[in-house]
């Protein structure tokens, strides 16, 4: 399985700020993905990141709200904008296993707390 | 629309017993992918386990174990011989070729000493 680092792995931020997000795998994939998993819930995925291609948002997520980068096939960013209490989650990237590729394999997470 | 359920939002085991999670799923999909993840405390989503659905043998990892009725749509996990270290959010989940993968909404399980 991939090994996947994000950074920062947890954060306290301040209302109407922004958090950048930084996944980065060991190996090359060709697609990553963005999770928000709210307090106590179930992952929604946020988005899908092609490395040279627009990130492919889901219902009810938009780019400025959540701008993802996916500058080559090892490293993407999401960066929380304009926070708000209502953004304390914990953001998750994952990659596509390179054997599997139905099988996604995750990061350790980031815990944003907004205040 | 592909939706996953997990009825016990919690269950406790007694360490070294055996349990079982359920999980049943609605889909019109004839060859898709199920998983079980596991998110302990330090909140890394791990994969206990996957199972592809034209395949009628059931998926084993050591002690996890699958009940895959493909039928009746269920999915259970079996735990055998829990150990502390198996306590955490347990997620069922659902992916056909190319579309994102469904999330149930978990089954918290604590294992007791």
């Amino acid at each position: 399985s991939a090994v996947i680092s994000q950074k920062p792995s947890r954060d306290i931020c301040q209302r109407g700020t922004s958090l950048t997000i930084q996944c980065q795998v060991d190996s090359q994939v060709t697609m990553m993905f963005w999770y928000r998993q709210q307090p106590g819930q179930s992952l929604t995925l946020i988005a899908t990141a092609n490395q040279g291609s627009e990130a492919t948002y889901e219902s009810g997520f938009v780019i400025d709200k959540f701008p993802i980068s996916r500058p080559n096939l090892t490293f993407s960013t999401l960066t929380v904008s304009n926070m708000s209490p209502e953004d304390s989650s914990i953001y998750l990237c994952s990659v596509e296993a390179r054997l599997y590729q139905e099988t996604q394999y995750f990061g350790p997470g980031t815990r944003l707390l907004v205040l | 629309a592909q939706t996953v359920t997990q009825s016990q939002p919690e269950m406790s085991v007694q360490e070294a017993e055996t349990v079982t999670l359920s999980c049943t799923y609605d889909t019109s999909e004839s060859d898709y992918y199920l998983f079980w993840y596991k998110q302990p405390p330090s909140r890394q989503m791990i994969l206990v386990i996957r199972q592809e659905a034209y395949k009628q043998q059931n998926a084993t990892e050591n002690r996890f174990s699958v009940n895959f009725q493909k039928a009746a749509k269920s999915f259970s996990l079996k735990i055998s011989d829990s150990q502390l270290g198996d306590a955490a959010m347990y997620f069922c989940a659902y992916r056909i070729r190319d579309d994102k993968i469904i999330f149930g909404k978990g089954t918290r399980l604590h294992i007791l000493p």
